[in-house]
Protein backbone atom coordinates (compact mmCIF):
# COMPACT_ATOMS: atom_id res chain seq x y z
CA UNK A 1 0.00 0.00 0.00
CA UNK A 2 1.01 3.20 -1.12
CA UNK A 3 1.92 5.77 2.11
CA UNK A 4 0.00 8.92 1.13
CA UNK A 5 -2.42 10.63 3.60
CA UNK A 6 -5.37 12.96 3.12
CA UNK A 7 -7.32 14.72 5.84
CA UNK A 8 -10.44 15.31 6.25
CA UNK A 9 -11.60 11.78 4.06
CA UNK A 10 -15.27 13.75 3.98
CA UNK A 11 -16.44 17.83 4.69
CA UNK A 12 -19.20 19.60 4.52
CA UNK A 13 -18.86 23.62 5.21
CA UNK A 14 -20.32 26.91 4.30
CA UNK A 15 -20.24 28.93 1.45
CA UNK A 16 -17.52 31.87 2.16
CA UNK A 17 -15.50 29.73 4.26
CA UNK A 18 -11.71 29.08 3.75
CA UNK A 19 -10.14 25.52 3.58
CA UNK A 20 -7.09 23.90 3.79
CA UNK A 21 -6.97 19.95 2.86
CA UNK A 22 -4.11 18.02 3.76
CA UNK A 23 -1.86 15.40 2.41
CA UNK A 24 1.52 13.84 3.24
CA UNK A 25 3.44 11.50 1.81
CA UNK A 26 6.48 9.41 3.71
CA UNK A 27 7.31 7.80 0.66
CA UNK A 28 10.26 10.70 -0.19
CA UNK A 29 8.59 11.46 -3.67
CA UNK A 30 9.51 14.52 -5.02
CA UNK A 31 6.46 14.45 -7.49
CA UNK A 32 3.34 15.09 -5.77
CA UNK A 33 -0.01 16.16 -7.61
CA UNK A 34 -3.89 17.17 -6.79
CA UNK A 35 -6.75 16.10 -9.12
CA UNK A 36 -10.43 16.85 -9.09
CA UNK A 37 -12.78 14.19 -9.55
CA UNK A 38 -16.93 14.53 -9.54
CA UNK A 39 -18.64 11.79 -8.69
CA UNK A 40 -18.38 8.87 -11.69
CA UNK A 41 -15.94 11.37 -13.87
CA UNK A 42 -12.43 11.18 -14.83
CA UNK A 43 -10.03 12.85 -13.04
CA UNK A 44 -8.49 16.32 -13.79
CA UNK A 45 -5.03 17.73 -12.59
CA UNK A 46 -5.51 20.87 -10.85
CA UNK A 47 -2.37 21.27 -9.24
CA UNK A 48 1.69 19.71 -9.20
CA UNK A 49 5.05 19.99 -7.62
CA UNK A 50 8.14 19.09 -8.22
CA UNK A 51 10.09 19.07 -5.54
CA UNK A 52 9.84 21.98 -2.19
CA UNK A 53 9.10 25.41 -3.47
CA UNK A 54 7.70 24.28 -6.77
CA UNK A 55 4.34 24.46 -7.90
CA UNK A 56 2.47 24.32 -10.91
CA UNK A 57 -0.83 24.48 -12.33
CA UNK A 58 -2.45 21.74 -14.00
CA UNK A 59 -4.07 21.15 -17.23
CA UNK A 60 -7.75 22.42 -15.16
CA UNK A 61 -8.22 25.85 -14.36
CA UNK A 62 -8.62 25.87 -9.91
CA UNK A 63 -9.53 28.44 -7.58
CA UNK A 64 -7.15 26.27 -5.23
CA UNK A 65 -3.70 26.85 -4.08
CA UNK A 66 -1.24 24.93 -3.39
CA UNK A 67 1.93 24.99 -1.40
CA UNK A 68 5.38 22.60 -1.30
CA UNK A 69 7.55 24.29 1.76
CA UNK A 70 8.34 19.95 2.77
CA UNK A 71 8.97 17.25 0.56
CA UNK A 72 6.39 15.18 2.64
CA UNK A 73 3.59 17.73 2.65
CA UNK A 74 0.89 19.37 -0.39
CA UNK A 75 -1.74 21.08 1.01
CA UNK A 76 -4.35 22.57 -1.09
CA UNK A 77 -6.40 25.76 -0.22
CA UNK A 78 -9.69 26.79 -0.89
CA UNK A 79 -10.12 31.05 0.36
CA UNK A 80 -13.55 31.23 -0.32
CA UNK A 81 -15.50 27.96 -1.31
CA UNK A 82 -18.17 28.10 -3.06
CA UNK A 83 -20.46 25.02 -4.03
CA UNK A 84 -19.20 24.66 -7.42
CA UNK A 85 -16.27 23.16 -5.48
CA UNK A 86 -18.10 20.53 -4.45
CA UNK A 87 -16.18 17.57 -5.66
CA UNK A 88 -13.63 14.97 -4.51
CA UNK A 89 -10.26 16.14 -4.45
CA UNK A 90 -7.35 13.19 -5.00
CA UNK A 91 -3.65 13.89 -4.00
CA UNK A 92 -1.08 11.89 -5.51
CA UNK A 93 2.76 11.41 -5.63
CA UNK A 94 5.38 9.61 -7.94
CA UNK A 95 9.01 8.86 -7.75
CA UNK A 96 11.08 11.89 -9.13
CA UNK A 97 13.35 9.48 -11.29
CA UNK A 98 12.83 6.06 -12.30
CA UNK A 99 9.53 4.85 -12.34
CA UNK A 100 6.38 6.26 -13.34
CA UNK A 101 3.94 4.80 -11.08
CA UNK A 102 1.62 7.21 -9.51
CA UNK A 103 0.23 6.36 -5.99
CA UNK A 104 -2.99 7.92 -4.78
CA UNK A 105 -4.19 9.23 -1.18
CA UNK A 106 -7.78 8.28 -0.27
CA UNK A 107 -9.56 11.31 -1.30
CA UNK A 108 -11.18 14.10 0.12
CA UNK A 109 -14.72 14.93 -0.41
CA UNK A 110 -15.97 18.28 -0.32
CA UNK A 111 -19.14 19.66 -0.16
CA UNK A 112 -19.81 23.22 -0.15
CA UNK A 113 -23.65 24.21 1.03
CA UNK B 1 -1.21 16.50 -26.38
CA UNK B 2 -1.76 13.18 -25.27
CA UNK B 3 -5.59 11.56 -25.40
CA UNK B 4 -6.85 8.66 -23.44
CA UNK B 5 -10.51 7.03 -24.88
CA UNK B 6 -12.24 4.54 -23.10
CA UNK B 7 -15.12 4.01 -25.82
CA UNK B 8 -17.02 1.57 -23.38
CA UNK B 9 -19.06 3.85 -19.98
CA UNK B 10 -20.12 0.96 -18.11
CA UNK B 11 -19.90 -3.05 -18.48
CA UNK B 12 -21.66 -5.34 -16.75
CA UNK B 13 -20.53 -9.40 -16.57
CA UNK B 14 -21.56 -12.60 -14.64
CA UNK B 15 -18.91 -13.51 -11.63
CA UNK B 16 -15.88 -16.06 -12.89
CA UNK B 17 -16.65 -14.77 -16.85
CA UNK B 18 -13.49 -12.93 -18.90
CA UNK B 19 -13.91 -9.44 -19.60
CA UNK B 20 -12.07 -7.17 -21.86
CA UNK B 21 -12.40 -3.07 -21.14
CA UNK B 22 -10.68 -1.52 -24.22
CA UNK B 23 -8.16 1.69 -24.36
CA UNK B 24 -7.29 3.88 -26.66
CA UNK B 25 -4.85 6.60 -26.91
CA UNK B 26 -3.15 9.19 -28.72
CA UNK B 27 0.47 10.30 -28.69
CA UNK B 28 3.32 11.32 -30.32
CA UNK B 29 6.09 9.75 -28.00
CA UNK B 30 7.69 7.09 -28.29
CA UNK B 31 8.81 6.21 -24.94
CA UNK B 32 6.08 6.18 -22.54
CA UNK B 33 3.89 4.01 -19.87
CA UNK B 34 0.34 2.72 -19.44
CA UNK B 35 -1.45 2.17 -16.20
CA UNK B 36 -5.15 0.52 -15.47
CA UNK B 37 -6.07 2.14 -12.29
CA UNK B 38 -9.03 0.56 -10.46
CA UNK B 39 -11.34 2.92 -8.67
CA UNK B 40 -13.55 0.68 -6.08
CA UNK B 41 -16.89 2.38 -4.55
CA UNK B 42 -14.49 3.06 -1.63
CA UNK B 43 -13.04 5.67 -4.19
CA UNK B 44 -8.80 5.19 -3.53
CA UNK B 45 -7.76 4.56 -6.76
CA UNK B 46 -5.19 1.72 -6.95
CA UNK B 47 -3.14 0.83 -9.56
CA UNK B 48 -3.71 -2.70 -11.46
CA UNK B 49 -1.31 -3.17 -13.80
CA UNK B 50 1.59 -1.26 -15.81
CA UNK B 51 2.90 -1.43 -19.12
CA UNK B 52 6.33 0.50 -20.49
CA UNK B 53 5.97 1.08 -24.07
CA UNK B 54 9.48 -0.29 -25.15
CA UNK B 55 8.28 -3.65 -23.90
CA UNK B 56 7.03 -5.93 -26.55
CA UNK B 57 5.68 -8.51 -23.43
CA UNK B 58 2.00 -7.77 -22.91
CA UNK B 59 2.15 -7.24 -18.68
CA UNK B 60 0.60 -9.79 -16.76
CA UNK B 61 -0.47 -9.28 -12.94
CA UNK B 62 -2.11 -12.81 -11.54
CA UNK B 63 -5.40 -12.40 -13.39
CA UNK B 64 -5.46 -9.17 -14.76
CA UNK B 65 -3.15 -8.82 -18.19
CA UNK B 66 -3.02 -6.42 -21.07
CA UNK B 67 -3.04 -6.63 -25.13
CA UNK B 68 -0.76 -3.70 -25.65
CA UNK B 69 -0.56 -3.15 -29.79
CA UNK B 70 1.73 -0.02 -30.08
CA UNK B 71 0.93 0.49 -33.62
CA UNK B 72 -2.38 0.56 -32.98
CA UNK B 73 -2.22 2.47 -29.83
CA UNK B 74 -4.21 0.30 -28.07
CA UNK B 75 -4.08 -0.95 -24.89
CA UNK B 76 -6.78 -3.41 -23.61
CA UNK B 77 -7.28 -4.78 -19.79
CA UNK B 78 -8.57 -8.51 -19.56
CA UNK B 79 -9.84 -9.72 -16.29
CA UNK B 80 -9.76 -13.43 -16.36
CA UNK B 81 -12.03 -15.41 -13.87
CA UNK B 82 -13.71 -11.82 -12.84
CA UNK B 83 -14.70 -11.92 -8.99
CA UNK B 84 -17.45 -9.63 -7.01
CA UNK B 85 -14.66 -7.23 -5.89
CA UNK B 86 -13.70 -6.85 -8.97
CA UNK B 87 -16.48 -3.96 -9.02
CA UNK B 88 -15.08 -0.64 -9.69
CA UNK B 89 -14.48 2.20 -12.26
CA UNK B 90 -11.44 1.49 -14.44
CA UNK B 91 -9.20 4.38 -15.86
CA UNK B 92 -6.34 3.81 -18.29
CA UNK B 93 -4.07 6.34 -18.02
CA UNK B 94 -0.74 7.45 -19.83
CA UNK B 95 2.63 9.11 -18.61
CA UNK B 96 5.47 10.18 -20.20
CA UNK B 97 8.59 9.00 -19.85
CA UNK B 98 11.40 10.29 -17.76
CA UNK B 99 10.77 14.27 -17.71
CA UNK B 100 7.98 16.77 -17.05
CA UNK B 101 6.06 16.70 -13.70
CA UNK B 102 2.77 16.69 -15.76
CA UNK B 103 1.29 13.37 -14.07
CA UNK B 104 -1.11 11.13 -16.00
CA UNK B 105 -3.73 11.71 -18.53
CA UNK B 106 -6.69 9.66 -17.56
CA UNK B 107 -9.94 8.33 -19.81
CA UNK B 108 -12.71 8.61 -18.73
CA UNK B 109 -13.17 5.36 -16.87
CA UNK B 110 -15.22 2.09 -17.51
CA UNK B 111 -17.65 1.38 -14.66
CA UNK B 112 -17.29 -2.17 -14.45
CA UNK B 113 -20.03 -4.53 -12.65
CA UNK B 114 -19.82 -8.15 -11.57
CA UNK B 115 -22.69 -9.16 -10.82
CA UNK B 116 -23.46 -12.74 -8.74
Amino acid sequence: EADIYQTPRYLVIGTGKKITLECSQTMGHDKMYWYQQDPGMELHLIHYSYGVNSTEKGDLSSESTVSRIRTEHFPLTLESARPSHTSQYLCASRPGSSGNTIYFGEGSWLTVV
Amino acid sequence: AQTVTQSQPEMSVQEAETVTLSCTYDTSENNYYLFWYKQPPSRQMILVIRQEAYKQQNATENRFSVNFQKAAKSFSLKISDSQLGDTAMYFCAFATSGGGADGLTFGKGTHLIIQP
